[in-house]
């Protein structure tokens, strides 16, 4: 079974100061996919990145990028310039190539904006 | 519509009663999913609708949860005889499609609280 960890409940940073949320997962799979989610308190999540296992390049999206490492099974999020609306619940998930529809989840990451 | 949408927005319950959770997606979206979300957990995959079909059932957590999707569009999500434990928020998401490419757009949640 898959299972993705989120080790910081909490994260807080300055406004335009960068933040990197980490994530980790375990899997026996060679081929899958990962993704960042966002939460805000609309409950609405909402895709920020993702990334296909295959790529060894970064996956880029504006002021959010990713630092995939595979053979460490590691997947952050970096966030530049953060702004007051990135303040929001951050899930990593996993998807296994075969069956990408069944996201898996961390528990997430409550990231606060300190104005 | 514009976004996925469900209803009600908040359901209080007694334990023992059954409940109906209504997911509408995106116009033209075959695939949809749902998903829980426990107090301070991430999500939890519970099925996914292909049209009007569901291929894997397996995280449904027990023969009280069933779903149905008609038309390929409107999904209903049913728990009947609730437990305290099944209070939680209840994501639905569809994609135009079920693959890693397609992006899962969600909606705003039904807030559970089985009393």
């Amino acid at each position: 079974a898959q299972t993705v960890t989120q080790s910081q409940p909490e994260m807080s940073v300055q406004e335009a100061e960068t933040v990197t949320l980490s994530c980790t997962y375990d899997t026996s799979e060679s081929d899958y996919y990962l993704f960042w989610y966002k939460q805000p308190p609309s409950r609405q999540m909402i895709l920020v990145i993702r990334q296909e296992a295959y790529k060894q390049q970064n996956a880029t999206e504006n002021r959010f990028s990713v630092n995939f490492q595979k053979a460490a099974k590691s997947f952050s999020l970096k966030i530049s310039d953060s702004q007051l609306g990135d303040a929001a619940m951050y899930f990593c998930a996993f998807a296994p190539f075969q069956v990408v529809q069944k996201l898996v989840f961390g528990q997430g990451t409550r990231l606060t904006i300190n104005p | 519509g514009a976004g996925v949408s469900q209803s009600p927005s908040n359901k209080v319950t007694e334990k023992g009663k059954d409940v109906e959770l209504r997911c509408d997606p995106i116009s033209g979206h075959t695939a949809l999913y749902w998903y829980r979300q426990s107090l301070g957990q991430g999500l939890e995959f519970l099925i996914y609708f292909q049209g009007n079909s569901a291929p894997d059932k397996s995280g449904l957590p027990s023969d009280r949860f069933s779903a149905e999707r008609t038309g390929g569009s409107v999904s209903t999500l049913t728990i009947q005889r609730t437990q305290q434990e099944d209070s939680a928020v209840y994501l639905c998401a569809s994609s135009l499609a079920a693959g890693y490419q397609e992006t899962q757009y969600f909606g705003p949640g039904t807030r559970l609280l089985v009393l």
